[in-house]
């Protein structure tokens, strides 16, 4: 069974400053990873995908994410935080057997002026 | 164009009531998911349609039926509706290849419906 888990279940930064957001996953299999957005009393929006391609995978809004299978990991980043970043952040895996997407907990950004 | 939209945005209702939640995206996609998040944001699978067929069918009360017309429609159905059903019901697409739903295909998610039973 696949399954991620979220390190941060909140993150505040300030304007301007970097954000990393962590997210460590469990599969027996090469994995499908997501990275969903979503923004209050809004649906989600897909950010980036890593599908066993390039290890670092660029997404909309400067946001980039590296698959690092040695650390099972495939952690958020971004260079610089906006007030627009704002939001709840996914980390999602895909079932290769059924194409179940498994959802983290989420992690609450905050971005301080 | 809003690809994959929900209808009703709010509802309200009484425990004991049956309602319906609709979903239709424009997308051409062949699969069609219903997901339910919690009070905690915890997004789960409920159910998953492909060119009208049920292929993912989680552990759900019977109380919920979904129903898929055709391949742009996939309406939820809640009989007899509990306090615990409160939640934010989202519906999602994604185009499946010629091999059927696969574990790398993006889906789209619409901008959800919040059920609130009193």
């Amino acid at each position: 069974a696949q399954s991620v888990t979220q390190l941060d279940s909140h993150v505040s930064v300030s304007e301007g400053t970097p954000v990393l957001l962590r997210c460590n996953y469990s599969s027996s299999y090469s994995p499908s990873l997501f990275w969903y957005v979503q923004h209050p009393n809004k649906g989600l929006q897909l950010l980036l995908k890593y599908t066993s391609a390039a290890t670092l995978v660029k997404g909309i809004n400067g946001f980039e994410a590296e698959f690092k299978k040695s650390e099972t990991s495939f952690h958020l980043t971004k260079p610089s935080a906006h007030m627009s970043d704002a939001a709840e952040y996914f980390c999602v895996v895909s079932d290769p057997d059924d194409y179940k997407l498994s959802f983290g907990a989420g992690t609450t950004v905050t971005v301080r002026a | 164009d809003t690809a994959v939209s929900q209808t009703p945005k709010y509802l309200v209702t009484q425990m004991g009531n049956d309602k319906s939640i609709k979903c239709e995206q424009n997308l051409g996609h062949d699969t069609m998911y219903w997901y339910k998040q919690d009070s905690k944001k915890f997004l789960k699978i409920m159910f998953s349609y492909n060119n009208k067929e049920l292929i993912i069918n989680e552990t759900v009360p019977n109380r919920f039926s979904p129903k898929s017309p055709d391949k742009a429609h996939l309406n939820l159905h809640i009989n007899s509706l509990e306090l615990g059903d409160s939640a934010v019901y989202f519906c999602a697409s994604s185009q499946a290849g010629s091999g059927g739903p696969h574990s790398t295909d993006t889906q789209y998610f619409g901008p959800g419906t919040r059920l609130t039973v009193l």
